[in-house]
C-alpha cells in the first residue's frame, strides 16, 4: 500500500462536540505527525507519534489528543471543539529521524 | 517562537513566465528546508530537502538555493505553466525532532 489516506475528507461538527480524525501510513514509515491548517495560514505542528507513544507535542491544548496503533496509523481526537478548531488537518507519515514525508490530502473540519 | 516566512504571499504571471520565491527561516540551529508543492484538494508534494549551505537543488524547470548563514532559500521556476499553478509551501527543520515548521506558503496562478 503506497500513499497516506486521511478520512473523513469533510466534516461538520457543532461547537462542543468530540470528534475524530484518521490517517493511514504508507508502507514502511513508522511514525505520525499531524498538523492544523487554519485559513490563510501554514500548517501548524500539532504533535508526533512513534512506537505508539507521542513524541513531541506543538503549542495545542491537552483536549486534542492522537493514537498510532501497531500497524501505524493513527488517531487524531478533539474535545470540546470550539468554532477556532475548523480547520484543515493534515497527516504525514515519514520514517523516523529521517526528511522522507508523505502527507495525506487533509481532513477539512468546520465547526458550526 | 521560530518564524517562517514566506514572500511574496501570491504571485499572478503570464505562462512563459519564470518567476522566484523567497523563504526566511531562522540562521541558528539549522537541521533541513524542506520546499512543498500544494495542490488544491490534494497532497502536499515533496519538491526538495535541503541540508547544507550552498545546496542548489533541481527537478525539471524548477529549483532551489539554500543560504543557511543568512537564513534564506529561493525557489525558482523557469518558463512558467499553467500546470504549475499552485501553493508553494517551505518548512523548517530546526531541531532533532524532524518536526516541521510551514511558511504560509506562496500561492502561483499562471495564466495561459
Amino acid at each position: 500500500e503506497t500513499g497516506v489516506t486521511q478520512s473523513p475528507t469533510h466534516l461538520i461538527k457543532t461547537r462542543g462536540q468530540q470528534v475524530t480524525l484518521r490517517c493511514s501510513s504508507q508502507s514502511g514509515h513508522n511514525t505520525v505527525s499531524w498538523y492544523q491548517q487554519a485559513l490563510g495560514q501554514g500548517p501548524q505542528f500539532i504533535f508526533q507519534y512513534y512506537r505508539e507513544e507521542e513524541n513531541g507535542r506543538g503549542n495545542f491544548p491537552p483536549r486534542f489528543s492522537g493514537l498510532q496503533f501497531p500497524n501505524y496509523s493513527s488517531e487524531l481526537n478533539v474535545n470540546a471543539l470550539e468554532l477556532d478548531d475548523s480547520a484543515l488537518y493534515l497527516c504525514a507519515s515519514s520514517l523516523r529521524q529521517t526528511y522522507d514525508y508523505t502527507f495525506g490530502s487533509g481532513t477539512r473540519l468546520t465547526v458550526v | 517562537i521560530l518564524n517562517v516566512e514566506q514572500s511574496p504571499q501570491s504571485l499572478h504571471v503570464q505562462e512563459g513566465d519564470s518567476t522566484n520565491f523567497t523563504c526566511s527561516f531562522p540562521s541558528s540551529n539549522f537541521y533541513a528546508l524542506h520546499w512543498y508543492r500544494w495542490e488544491t484538494a490534494k497532497s502536499p508534494e515533496a519538491l526538495f530537502v535541503m541540508t547544507l549551505n550552498g545546496d542548489e537543488k533541481k527537478k525539471g524547470r524548477i529549483s532551489a538555493t539554500l543560504n543557511t548563514k543568512e537564513g534564506y532559500s529561493y525557489l525558482y521556476i523557469k518558463g512558467s505553466q499553467p500546470e504549475d499553478s499552485a501553493t508553494y509551501l517551505c518548512a523548517f527543520v530546526g531541531d532533532s525532532s524532524y518536526k516541521l515548521i510551514f511558511g504560509s506558503g506562496t500561492r502561483l496562478l499562471v495564466r495561459p
